[in-house]
């Protein structure tokens, strides 16, 4: 298994308070992942990483900022939380060798909701 | 547009029978790559197979199998003899050669009931 490790796994939050979920991966892999899942709209991709510093931004950015200032950690943080937000996250990671040739690991996923 | 459609939202079959899950993408890249994942009741996401763009071969494993279709750019997934274990959603998905991301289907629930 991939070693990936999100956290929180649960989070319950007020609306306009700030969150940030954390993704750590111990396999060096380049590049790196947010999405969130909801009902009827699969996964969809909010921010991704392509090396450190570097990030770039999905469908579904607006509300989410990224960071990563390691190889190891991507934070996700929501500015301002809504409850258009409540969802599961789920980091993944796919391996250095190439970006295109390869599967998608994922973390065990974090369900926040916001109230 | 959407770039993976799993048209079959919810499928229903009994233990033993066969079922398989359509999947249809769209791209302009001559390269890309295939994806299909699990997602058991326990919420996790596995890796279940990937196909090349340039590989039509067909794969099997085990019970599963996989029909790769360029001309009707389809990707579908057969589990022959079902079995309640195999209760799940389930995502096909995208990659192409040009970009970084993944573009995902909104997944098919399979429900085999015992």
């Amino acid at each position: 298994d991939a070693g990936i490790t999100q956290s929180p796994r649960h989070k319950v939050t007020e609306t306009g308070t700030p969150v940030t979920l954390r993704c750590h991966q111990t396999e060096n892999h380049r590049y790196m992942y947010w999405y969130r899942q909801d009902p009827g709209h699969g996964l969809r991709l909010i921010h991704y990483s392509y090396g450190v510093k570097d990030t770039d931004k999905g469908e579904v950015s607006d509300g989410y900022s990224v960071s990563r200032s390691k190889t190891e950690d991507f934070l996700l943080t929501l500015e301002s939380a809504t409850s258009s937000q409540t969802s599961v996250y789920f980091c993944a990671i796919t391996p250095t060798r190439g970006p295109g040739n390869t599967e998608a690991f994922f973390g065990q996923g974090t369900r926040l909701t916001v109230v | 547009a959407q770039k993976v459609t799993q048209a079959q939202t919810e499928i229903s079959v009994v233990e033993k029978e066969d079922v398989t899950l359509d999947c249809v993408y769209e791209t302009r890249d001559t390269t890309y790559y295939l994806f299909w994942y699990k997602q058991p009741p326990s919420g996790e996401l596995v890796f279940l197979i990937r196909r090349n763009s340039f590989d039509e071969q067909n794969e099997i494993s085990g019970r599963y199998s996989w029909n790769f279709q360029k001309s009707t750019s389809s990707f579908n997934f057969t589990i022959t003899a079902s079995q309640v274990v195999d209760s799940a959603v389930y995502f096909c998905a995208l990659r192409e050669n040009t970009g970084n991301q993944f573009y995902f289907g909104t997944g098919t629930s399979l429900t085999v009931i015992p």
